[in-house]
C-alpha cells in the first residue's frame, strides 16, 4: 500500500513571496507523483506531475521536486498570488501487482496568501 | 466545454433511505473514479472503472456500488446510507494512460441524518 502525508495543515504567505509546499510518501515503488489544486467549492485539479526517474519538473511559476532518497516531495510557488490560495493535495501514483493503478492523496496544505 | 458532472450537488436525506449520486464525463475517458473527502483525511478512493461493465473497488468500498454501463456515465449508489457516509463526493474521470492527471467533479455534499 502507500501513505501520503503532508507536513503542515496550513501554510500563510506574502502575497510576492515564495511558496514551498511539502509531502511525504511511504512506497518507493510509485510510479508518479503529483500535485492538484482545490479552491473554495471546487473539485480539485491537476498542476503538474513528475515521474518517478525524474527529480525535478518545472512548469509554469511551479516547480516540483523530487527525493526519493527521503521520500519527500515538495511543490515550489513562485511570486505566490492570491489566486493561489487553495488546499493543496500531494498524490502518488502506485501501479499495482493486481493491475489496479491506485492514486492516493495526502491529507491536504492549505495555502493562504496575504495582501 | 470539457467536463465532469454530478448530480446532486447537496444532498441530505435519512438514515436507510437508498440514493444514487449521478456522474458524467464529456471526454470519452475509459477511466472514472469516486472519492470521498472527509477532514484530515484527504481524498480516498471509494470505486473506479477502467472501462465499461469493468469496476473495482478502492480503499474504502463499504456501502457504496457502483456501475459502468456506458463509458460517459458512473453512478455512485448507496442502497442503505448510514450517518457515517455523510461526506463530500467527488467523481473523476481521465484516460487510462494518464491516471495521474484526474479531472474532477465539483463535487456532492452528502448529510446522511
Amino acid at each position: 500500500g502507500e501513505s501520503v502525508g503532508l507536513h503542515l495543515p496550513t501554510l500563510s504567505v506574502q502575497e510576492g513571496d515564495n511558496s514551498i509546499i511539502n509531502c511525504a510518501y511511504s512506497n518507493s515503488a510509485s510510479d508518479y507523483f503529483i500535485w492538484y489544486k482545490q479552491e473554495s467549492g471546487k473539485g480539485p485539479q491537476f498542476i503538474i506531475d513528475i515521474r518517478s526517474n525524474m527529480d525535478k519538473r518545472q512548469g509554469q511559476r511551479v516547480t516540483v521536486l523530487l527525493n526519493k532518497t527521503v521520500k519527500h516531495l515538495s511543490l515550489q510557488i513562485a511570486a505566490t498570488q492570491p489566486g493561489d490560495s487553495a488546499v493543496y493535495f500531494c498524490a502518488v501514483l502506485l501501479f499495482m501487482d493486481t493491475g489496479r493503478r491506485a492514486l492516493t492523496f495526502g491529507s491536504g496544505t492549505r495555502l493562504q496568501v496575504q495582501p | 466545454e470539457a467536463q465532469v458532472t454530478q448530480n446532486p450537488r447537496y444532498l441530505i436525506t435519512v438514515t436507510g433511505k437508498k440514493l444514487t449520486v449521478t456522474c458524467s464525463q464529456n471526454m470519452n475517458h475509459e477511466y472514472m473514479s469516486w472519492y470521498r473527502q472527509d477532514p484530515g483525511l484527504g481524498l480516498r478512493q471509494i470505486y473506479y472503472s477502467m472501462n465499461v461493465e469493468v469496476t473495482d473497488k478502492g480503499d474504502v468500498p463499504e456501502g457504496y456500488k457502483v456501475s459502468r454501463k456506458e463509458k460517459r456515465n458512473f453512478p455512485l449508489i448507496l442502497e442503505s446510507p448510514s450517518p457515517n457516509q455523510t461526506s463530500l463526493y467527488f467523481c473523476a474521470s481521465s484516460q487510462t494512460r494518464n491516471i495521474n492527471i484526474q479531472y474532477f467533479g465539483a463535487g456532492t455534499r452528502l448529510s446522511v441524518l
